[in-house]
């Protein structure tokens, strides 16, 4: 389809392994956020790109978390060292710039670490 | 710095009455602000946007919201409610558009039959 794509949707992780979650854009769009959220909740910013630009990262919750779009396009978010209290949905959005649009967001990767 | 809050939880409307869902917003300048619906295990989907012009804007799904800058507020409407309404409510608001969109923590919707 033409929307966001998120993969996997669904990923357990043990405590203290690495995980890296994939976003898909629309193509052609400039902008991209990473939200996290936890059950119930509303998404909390992580980080926003401009093209391969991290423009802002202040969400980002340690420095286990990072986050790269080195072309521009696809997106991946990677978690080092998981612990429990990262658990939650990690939530992908893209925008086009240049127009006051709305983010289009893409269904999710839940994580759940044991 | 900007900020979004929804200062209810929940919210619940008998079927076929009018329904609000309350939003203000704290932003230094004109703000860009959206409403989203969150279906369970769904990413969120946009209902409808203000950004300029005229303060009652409508969205999908008969949704429309109205925005009312002396009193920062952005409060989701509805005539008439639908069962199929039931569903977690976000307002979002985003400074520039060059700038990361901020959401309130949510409001869930029960429309009861």
């Amino acid at each position: 389809g033409a929307g966001v794509s998120q993969s996997p949707r669904y990923k357990v992780a043990k405590r203290g392994q690495d995980v890296a979650l994939r976003c898909d854009p629309i193509s052609g769009h400039v902008s991209l956020f990473w939200y996290q959220q936890a059950l119930g909740q509303g998404p909390e910013f992580l980080t926003y790109f401009q093209n391969e630009a991290q423009l802002d990262k202040s969400g980002l919750p340690s420095d286990r978390f990072f986050a790269e779009r080195p072309e521009g396009s696809v997106s991946t978010l990677k978690i080092q060292r998981t612990q429990q209290e990262d658990s939650a949905v990690y939530l992908c959005a893209s925008s086009p710039l240049g127009d006051y649009t709305e983010a289009f967001f893409g269904q999710g990767t839940r994580l759940t670490v044991v | 710095a900007q900020s979004v809050a929804q200062p209810e939880d929940q919210v619940n409307v008998a079927e076929g009455n009018p329904l609000t869902v309350k939003c203000t917003y704290s932003v230094s300048g004109n703000p860009y602000l959206f409403w989203y619906v969150q279906y369970p295990n769904r990413g969120l989907q946009f209902l409808l946007k203000y950004i300029t012009g005229d303060n009652l804007v409508k969205g999908s799904y008969g949704f429309e919201a109205e925005f009312n800058k002396s009193q920062t507020s952005f409060h989701l409407k509805k005539p008439s409610a639908l069962v199929s309404d039931s569903a977690l409510y976000f307002c979002a608001v985003r400074f520039y558009r060059d700038d990361k969109i901020i959401f309130g923590k949510g409001t869930r919707l029960h429309i009861l039959p």
